[in-house]
């Protein structure tokens, strides 16, 4: 079955660090690769995402990820952290199989960022 | 924001009873879909509803169901209620149909805690 992890749980960094959270997926087929962030007490909202083309991807806010097919992966990233960066971060995947509905969900990596 | 809006806020419920949680999808969108997101977890797909019929299912008892009325709100109904079933549920909603390259914008969501 379909499944998305997130290596790092939990990150703590300090403003103007440079961030990269992990998120790698298992499906042999053609995918597409989101980011969704919520901020503390906000909806879940798409960062970035990824169907085709170039494979690295900028959002909003000054994110971005690249995908890298051979390893399945699609990590965030950030040159330079800022407090209002304290969130949650969720990876997401659906696949292009057949009538699929799915978006498959890592666990999650929340972020603190020190002032 | 995103105009997803979910009610209520928080519920809670004892082990058996039914509940309904309902949510009113951004303006022109005509699919929505429901995840469960328990504490710590991401969120799970419950089943997505296109044009008033479901279109689409995750491994979800049959006590989970819901409709979706002809202005597009949603809602979802558990019976027999668990305690594993204290989660927090969130509505997204989209236009198009539910591709799986679709953006889908979240609601608040809905904290049910069963006792």
């Amino acid at each position: 079955a379909q499944s998305v992890s997130q290596h790092n749980h939990h990150v703590i960094l300090s403003e103007a660090a440079s961030l990269e959270l992990g998120c790698n997926y298992s499906y042999g087929g053609t995918v597409n690769l989101f980011w969704y962030v919520q901020y503390p007490g906000q909806h879940l909202q798409l960062l970035l995402k990824y169907f085709s083309g170039d494979p690295l991807v900028k959002g909003i806010k000054g994110f971005e990820a690249e995908f890298i097919k051979s390893k399945f992966s699609f990590n965030l990233r950030k040159p330079s952290v800022q407090w209002s960066d304290t969130a949650e971060y969720f990876c997401a995947v659906t696949n292009n199989a057949g009538n699929n509905r799915k978006l498959i969900w890592g666990l999650g990596t929340s972020l603190a960022v020190n002032p | 924001e995103t105009g997803v809006t979910q009610s209520p806020t928080h519920l809670i419920k004892t082990r058996g009873q039914q509940v309904t949680l309902r949510c009113s999808s951004q303006s022109g969108h005509n699919t929505v879909s429901w995840y469960q997101q328990a504490l710590g977890q991401g969120p799970q797909f419950i089943f997505q509803y296109y044009r008033e019929e479901e279109n689409g299912r995750g491994n979800f008892p049959p006590r989970f169901s819901g409709l979706q009325f002809p202005n597009y709100s949603s809602e979802l109904n558990v019976n027999a209620l668990e305690l594993d079933d204290s989660a927090l549920y969130l509505c997204a909603s989209s236009l198009g149909g539910g591709g799986s390259q679709e953006t889908q914008y979240f609601g608040p969501g809905t904290r049910l805690l069963v006792l």
